[in-house]
């Protein structure tokens, strides 16, 4: 059982890069979000999604886009990276919204920009 | 918005018991859940209540109180491997589908 799988656990980008993580599960879970996790700030929401097609903002949307095209995949694009985009980024996956659906999360990506 | 707040860190022997707080202030409860988060791995779900009372789940409690906004987390019989951050969230009945996550809580268990 593969559950959420997030790619790449590390990555260091200089600044005004771009680049995608990519983020996929195998449990057909309508439901998929993207976290960032800062020191002391606790996780912050960026994007998610109800459904492929549907996607929204979340708390910290600025810089990062995001697409579903399928159920499984659901990248995250930094646009023109910036130092304050340096954090861990957590993708993360629950059969539906709402309710007491448990969320489940991929490893982490520990992105820093120099 | 959500404001969740939680103490920055704790410490306790094995052992013992230790009791995690989440206060939280929103317009519209729809429910708390507690995740555990060793260090440098992904958080893992521990409980969820939406009603008032204690949920137990074997070492590990829940309490919530919706009229004061609180919550719990009761750790019994200490072990080493419960060394983790914890963490607490609150779902918003006015957007359902955000989960909003207090800064979490760092437990040091000493043998």
């Amino acid at each position: 059982n593969a559950g959420v799988t997030q790619t790449p656990k590390f990555q260091v980008l200089k600044t005004g890069q771009s680049m995608t993580l990519q983020c996929a599960q195998d449990m057909n879970h309508e439901y998929m979000s993207w976290y960032r996790q800062d020191p002391g700030m606790g996780l912050r929401l960026i994007h998610y999604s109800v459904g492929a097609g549907i996607t929204d903002q979340g708390e910290v949307p600025n810089g990062y886009n995001v697409s579903r095209s399928t159920t499984e995949d659901f990248p995250l694009r930094l646009l023109s990276a910036a130092p304050s985009q340096t954090s861990v980024y957590f993708c993360a996956s629950s059969y539906t919204s709402g309710g007491g659906e448990k969320l489940f999360f991929g490893s982490g990506t520990q992105l820093s920009v120099l | 918005g959500q404001n969740i707040d939680q103490p920055t860190e704790m410490t306790a022997t094995e052992g013992a018991i230790v009791q995690i707080n989440c206060t939280y202030q929103t317009s519209g409860f729809n429910g708390l859940f507690w995740y555990q988060q060793h260090a440098g791995e992904a958080p893992t779900f521990l409980s969820y209540n939406v009603l008032d009372g204690l949920e137990e789940k074997g070492r590990f409690s829940s309490f919530l109180s919706r009229s004061k906004g609180y919550s719990y987390l009761l750790l019994k019989e200490l072990q080493m491997k419960d060394s983790a951050s914890y963490l607490c969230a609150v779902r918003e009945r006015s957007n359902d589908y955000k989960l909003s996550f207090g800064a979490g809580t760092t437990v040091t268990v000493r043998a």
